[in-house]
C-alpha cells in the first residue's frame, strides 16, 4: 500500500519564478494539508483541502496557493519566488475528521537562488 | 497562537542511557501527536494521545500526556543508535483541524 506520494523530490528555481510541487495521498484518506519546515525548525502548517476546497489556512501569503482534484491528490503553487521560500514542503495526508495524526510524504526540497 | 516548546532542543547520549523530552504549550489540545523524522525524509508518526493522563508504551518508548492536557513527554529506556533523529510534537486543537508542531528535540546516540 503506497504512502503519500510527493513529487519531484528536489527542485532549484530562480528568484522571482513559480514552482508547482505534487502531491498523492495514501490510499483511502481524503484529506490533505501541506507543510513548510526551515532547517532547524518544525514543520509549518500552509493549508488544508478538504473536498477540492481549501479547509483551513495558515500564516501565509497569497502567494502560497492550492488545488485538490477529485481523486483527492494535491498541487501547491508558489509565485514570485524569494529566498526565504528555500524549505522542505511536506504533504500530510489523512481521513477526513481525524484526530490521529497524519501520514507524510517525504517531501520535496525547494531551493530559491 | 498556539505554542509548542519542546525541550531540550539537543540532546546527546550514549547507547544504554535513558533520556526524556518534553512538549509543552500554554493551551490545551485535544490530542498530541509525536513524530520521529530522519535527515531528508518526512516525519513518522509514533503514537497520538487524547486522554488527560494517558499513558501509551512503545517498546521502549513511553508517551504520557498530561493532566491538563497541555503538555506531554517522551521517554527512552536503553536508547539505541538506531533511535537518533528529529523527534517533533504536534497538537490538534480539533477535529481534523491542522497540527501545530514544535522545533523538535535532535536526539544523538552514540555507539
Amino acid at each position: 500500500d503506497a504512502g503519500v506520494t510527493q513529487s519531484p523530490t528536489h527542485l532549484i528555481k530562480t528568484r522571482g519564478q513559480q514552482v508547482t510541487l505534487r502531491c498523492s495521498p495514501k490510499s483511502g484518506h481524503d484529506t490533505v494539508s501541506w507543510y513548510q519546515q526551515a532547517l532547524g525548525q518544525g514543520p509549518q502548517f500552509i493549508f488544508q483541502y478538504y473536498e477540492e476546497e481549501e479547509r483551513q489556512r495558515g500564516n501565509f501569503p497569497d502567494r502560497f496557493s492550492g488545488h485538490q482534484f477529485p481523486n483527492y491528490s494535491s498541487e501547491l503553487n508558489v509565485n514570485a519566488l524569494l529566498l526565504g521560500d528555500s524549505a522542505l514542503y511536506l504533504c500530510a495526508s489523512s481521513p477526513d475528521r481525524n484526530n490521529y495524526g497524519y501520514t507524510f510524504g517525504s517531501g520535496t526540497r525547494l531551493t530559491v537562488v | 497562537t498556539q505554542l509548542l516548546e519542546q525541550s531540550p532542543q539537543f540532546l546527546s547520549i550514549q547507547e544504554g542511557e535513558n533520556l526524556t523530552v518534553y512538549c509543552n504549550s500554554s493551551s490545551v489540545f485535544s490530542s498530541l501527536q509525536w513524530y520521529r523524522q530522519e535527515p531528508g525524509e518526512g516525519p513518522v508518526l509514533l503514537v497520538t494521545v487524547v486522554t488527560g493522563g494517558e499513558v501509551k508504551k512503545l517498546k521502549r518508548l513511553t508517551f504520557q500526556f498530561g493532566d491538563a492536557r497541555k503538555d506531554s513527554s517522551l521517554h527512552i529506556t536503553a536508547a539505541q543508535p538506531g533511535d537518533t533523529g528529529l523527534y517533533l510534537c504536534a497538537g490538534q486543537s480539533t477535529n481534523a483541524g491542522k497540527s501545530t508542531f514544535g522545533d523538535g528535540t535532535t536526539l544523538t546516540v552514540k555507539p
